[in-house]
């Protein structure tokens, strides 16, 4: 149990054009998502932290208006890359925090590698 | 400087031990965590210890948790190619569930 998908895997895009990219939970709802950015080598770095029906919590030096958050439902939060520039190239990772999650564990999905041209 | 810190790589022979060290700032963590990340792959997480814990065993994963000096630690028991990897500590806990990560440390597992 406690899968999380993100859809596309990789995406390659062109700069200024915008990509969206899924999260979801596949057989528990999610409460809680987070949105990391891992650069080659890195730790992971939190964007932001959504809770489900509410406005996105942006970390600081984290453009809200570039990274669009939306948490919709239950099962499912985006990101979308506006205007992408090719230093937004980067890997993403969503986790998402469970209603009846025991040890507060996050569980994360495999990520989408962003490549802007 | 980072709230949670580890060294940054260890290299092991196949059957051997390895040990992987982290140390962090917040007192306040409910609990501590280890990811597993392979190549271009998320984080799986291998295992946690509640902060009023010293010590967890799962399988061939030990955790020592040493509360006063901020000090964790994952041993790996007979380390395998496949355990390969780089070995994220977390902590967190806070209201939120936000996590704190280390910068991970790469263990490359030689024949």
């Amino acid at each position: 149990g406690a899968v999380v998908s993100q859809h596309p895997s990789r995406v390659i895009c062109k700069s200024g054009t915008s990509v969206k990219i899924e999260c979801r939970s596949l057989d528990f709802q999610a409460t809680t998502m987070f949105w990391y950015r891992q650069f080659p080598k890195q730790s992971l770095m939190l964007m932001a932290t959504s809770n489900e029906g509410s406005k996105a919590t942006y970390e600081q030096g984290v453009e809200k208006d570039k990274f669009l958050i939306n948490h919709a439902s239950l099962t499912l939060s985006t990101l979308t890359v506006t205007s992408a520039h090719p230093e937004d190239s980067s890997f993403y990772i969503c986790s998402a925090r469970g209603r009846d999650s025991s040890y507060n564990e996050q569980f994360f999905g495999p990520g989408t590698r962003l490549t802007v041209l | 400087g980072e709230d949670v810190e580890q060294s940054l790589f260890l290299s092991v022979r196949e059957g051997d031990s390895s040990v992987i060290n982290c140390t962090y700032t917040d007192s306040s963590s409910t609990y501590l965590y280890w990811y597993k990340q392979e190549p271009g792959a998320g984080l799986q997480l291998l295992t946690y210890i509640f902060s009023n814990m010293d010590m967890k065993q799962d399988q061939r994963l030990t955790v020592l948790l040493n509360k006063k000096d901020k000090h964790l630690s994952l041993r790996i028991a007979d380390t395998q190619t496949g355990d390969s990897a780089i070995y994220f500590c977390a902590e967190g806990g806070d209201s939120w569930g936000k996590f704190q990560f280390g910068a991970g440390t790469q263990v490359v597992v030689t024949p």
